[in-house]
């Protein structure tokens, strides 16, 4: 199984502030027939289900605000969210579906400082 | 507008089947690349992939519950469903279904979930 570890598992921020998510995969998924990173972000806040955020590392989905930005390939990836806004406080999961079985990073719980 | 909506027992046993039903509506699953897929995720924990189900009929499962899934469609009613053998009190989680592809290759849409607890 590819595994998926995400850091920090806790991040303290202020409303304006820019914070970095990161997420690190077990093996690389980028796929060399389409270079295309098989690597997804989602949000999910309390009583929620998850939302998706980031698809193939980079893309944003429609209708998600352009200060969420998705960046990194192969093994290493990462998720900014410049400007947080209050409505922002979540937890974030990163997840690969390169290979099943599918799998997502423990999380990581963005609150107010 | 693409909806998803999770049924399943609520309650049921230990060694008991869990079957749960996806009803989606705002796609087809008889579409080229659409494909339906269950996660799970107990209460304050994170998410765990179950299994696929595509268009064609495909199926891939989590190996991890060693053979204990089976999942299925009902395309012209618009459902599909996951069946999980002899269940433990470790299966007790919320259940959500989401819809996959045909352009996005992940969880574009999730349905609300439903709690299922597994207790004597």
């Amino acid at each position: 199984d590819i595994v998926m570890t995400q850091s920090p598992s806790s991040l303290a921020v202020s409303a304006g502030e820019t914070v970095t998510i990161n997420c690190k995969s077990s093996q690389s998924l980028l796929y060399s027939g389409n270079q295309k990173n098989y690597l997804a972000w989602y949000q999910q806040k309390p009583g929620q289900s998850p939302k998706l955020l980031i698809y193939w590392a980079s893309t944003r989905q429609s209708g998600v605000p352009d200060r969420f930005i998705g960046s990194g390939s192969g093994t290493d990836f990462t998720l900014t969210i410049s400007s947080v806004q209050a409505e922002d406080l979540a937890i974030y999961y990163c997840q690969q579906y390169y290979d099943t079985p599918y799998t997502f990073g423990a999380g990581t719980k963005l609150e107010l400082k | 507008q693409v909806t998803l909506k999770e049924s399943g027992p609520g309650i049921l046993q230990p060694s008991q089947t869990l079957s749960l039903t996806c009803t989606f509506s705002g796609f087809s699953l008889s579409t080229y690349g659409m494909g339906v897929g269950w996660i799970r995720q107990p209460s304050g924990k994170g998410l765990e992939w179950l299994a696929n189900i595509w268009w064609d009929d495909d199926k891939y499962y989590n190996p991890s519950l060693k053979n204990r899934l089976t999942i299925s469609k009902d395309t012209s009613n618009n459902q599909a469903f996951l069946k999980i053998t002899n269940v433990d009190t470790a299966d007790t989680a919320t259940y959500y279904c989401a819809r996959i592809g045909p352009t996005v290759a992940t969880f574009a849409y999730w349905g609300q979930g439903t709690l299922v607890t597994v207790s004597s």
